[in-house]
């Protein structure tokens, strides 16, 4: 099955600042990765979400890459807000069997905005 | 407005009883799916069900029932013989299960054993 790796598990950036987050795949046949927001006691909240034949996307601030090749996909967060501080998780999908239409997330990221 | 409703948000269970978390969608989705969230260990699937009257095992289903009566609601029984039931319940949904369709999460229900 398939196997998402996140890192960091904890990024603390200066506000303003952009952050980074990475995630590793391990199902070549994967080919849709989403990403959440979830703010402290509330759902998941999808923000953007990229699929395989696309090697990015952006809507305003953020941002996700896609390496097909090296099985790797990140989210990028350009000048940084205090409402940007949140756990965010990445997840990926082959959709061919398995649970929730395969989507499989790791296991997520605080990111905290330093004023 | 359109969406995943959880109820109850706070929840008190004594040990060896029963309790059923509630989630309902008004999203007309077909497809709607428990998660079980904890500290350091992201989100795992619970169950999840396709259609009315079906619905199948997720990654840890041991000690937790769901029926799927309406389309609509998707209630979530813990059972007592779910060992370590303290934690974060989600609900979902997405249009079908099918790859690349989003997932959408209702605002998570707290379990916690007394």
């Amino acid at each position: 099955g398939e196997n998402v790796e996140q890192h960091p598990s904890t990024l603390s950036v200066q506000e303003g600042d952009s952050a980074v987050i990475k995630c590793t795949y391990s199902d070549s046949a994967s080919n849709y990765f989403p990403w959440y927001k979830q703010e402290l006691g509330k759902g998941p909240q999808l923000i953007i979400d990229i699929r395989s034949n696309v090697g990015e996307k952006k809507d305003q601030r953020i941002a996700v890459t896609l390496n097909k090749t090296a099985k790797h996909f990140s989210l990028h967060i350009t000048e940084t807000q205090p409402e940007d501080s949140a756990v965010y998780f990445c997840a990926a999908t082959s959709g061919g069997g398995g649970g929730a239409d395969g989507l499989t997330f790791g296991k997520g990221t605080h990111l905290i905005i330093q004023p | 407005d359109g969406g995943i409703t959880q109820s109850p948000k706070y929840l008190f269970r004594k040990e060896g009883q029963n309790v059923t978390l509630s989630c309902e969608q008004n999203l007309n989705h077909d497809a709607m799916y428990w998660y079980r969230q904890d500290p350091g260990q992201g989100l795992r699937l619970i169950y999840y069900s396709q259609i009315v009257n079906d619905f199948q095992k997720g990654d840890i289903a041991e000690g937790y029932s769901v029926s799927r009566e309406k389309k609509e609601s998707f209630p979530l029984t813990v059972t007592s013989a779910q060992k370590n039931p303290t934690a974060f319940y989600l609900c979902a949904s997405s249009i079908y299960r099918g790859p690349g369709n989003t997932i959408y999460f209702g605002e998570g229900s707290w379990l916690t054993v007394v």
